[in-house]
């Protein structure tokens, strides 16, 4: 099993700062396979980046992905009121699909 | 534009068995697409319950193996989850969701999901 680990737990930022999340994976795998959800409270976890650096369809250009072998990395360049949430990162390479425990980032 | 819903009890007594059906609306669920669940508990991460694909092969996560059956009926379009001896453990939110095959099978499209405590 593929164990994600988000770092760092929370990220206290104010609007207009750059957010930096960590996923770090316990073994290499194609970065084809890295997906980051965003999940506000009272609702379903969404699609942002799929592939490790895609975005979904609908998401703002100041989401971005990076990352490869075991090392992902989330960016938002600019936060909005609206993108103060919790993070996922999730690898769909291997069953199980597995998912890390979060990062929430928070109004500072 | 394809949706998602969750529907079965939110009360389940101990040790019976959890049952829910996501229906899929906007597309066929005999598509290329994986059909999952996922689960919530309350205050804590998401984890990966299993998949299903329409030609009825599955994958369950190793954790819960033993508890779950997962399945497709295509005559109604939806899939199901059922999991056996529930204790207050499997107190969760339960979504369905859709691995696409069009992004390479990330989980792209989610239900609204639905509240399920154990409890007698």
């Amino acid at each position: 099993e593929i164990v994600l680990t988000q770092s760092p737990g929370t990220l206290s930022l104010s609007p207009g700062e750059r957010a930096t999340l960590s996923c770090r994976a316990s073994e290499s795998f194609t970065s084809i396979n890295l997906a980051w959800y965003q999940q506000k409270p009272g609702q379903a976890p969404r699609l942002l980046i799929y592939g490790t650096s895609n975005r979904a369809t609908g998401i703002p250009d100041r989401f971005s992905g990076s990352g490869s072998g075991t090392d992902f990395t989330l960016t938002i360049s600019r936060l909005e009121p609206e993108d103060f949430a919790v993070y996922y990162c999730q690898q769909y390479v291997s069953s199980p699909r597995t998912f890390g425990q979060g990062t929430k980032v928070e109004l500072k | 534009q394809v949706h998602l819903q969750e529907s079965g009890p939110g009360l389940v007594k101990p040790s019976g068995t959890l049952s829910l059906t996501c229906a899929v609306s906007g597309g066929s669920i005999s598509s290329t697409d994986w059909w999952s669940w996922v689960r919530q508990a309350p205050g804590k991460g998401l984890e990966w319950i299993g998949e299903v694909y329409h030609s009825g092969s599955i994958n369950y996560n190793p954790s819960l193996k033993s508890r779950v059956i997962m399945s497709v009926d295509k005559s109604k379009n939806h899939y199901s989850l059922k999991l056996n001896s529930v204790t207050a453990a499997d107190t969760a939110i339960y979504y369905c969701t859709r691995r696409g095959a069009i992004i390479g099978y990330a989980f792209d499209i989610w239900g609204q999901g639905t509240m399920v405590t154990v409890s007698s």
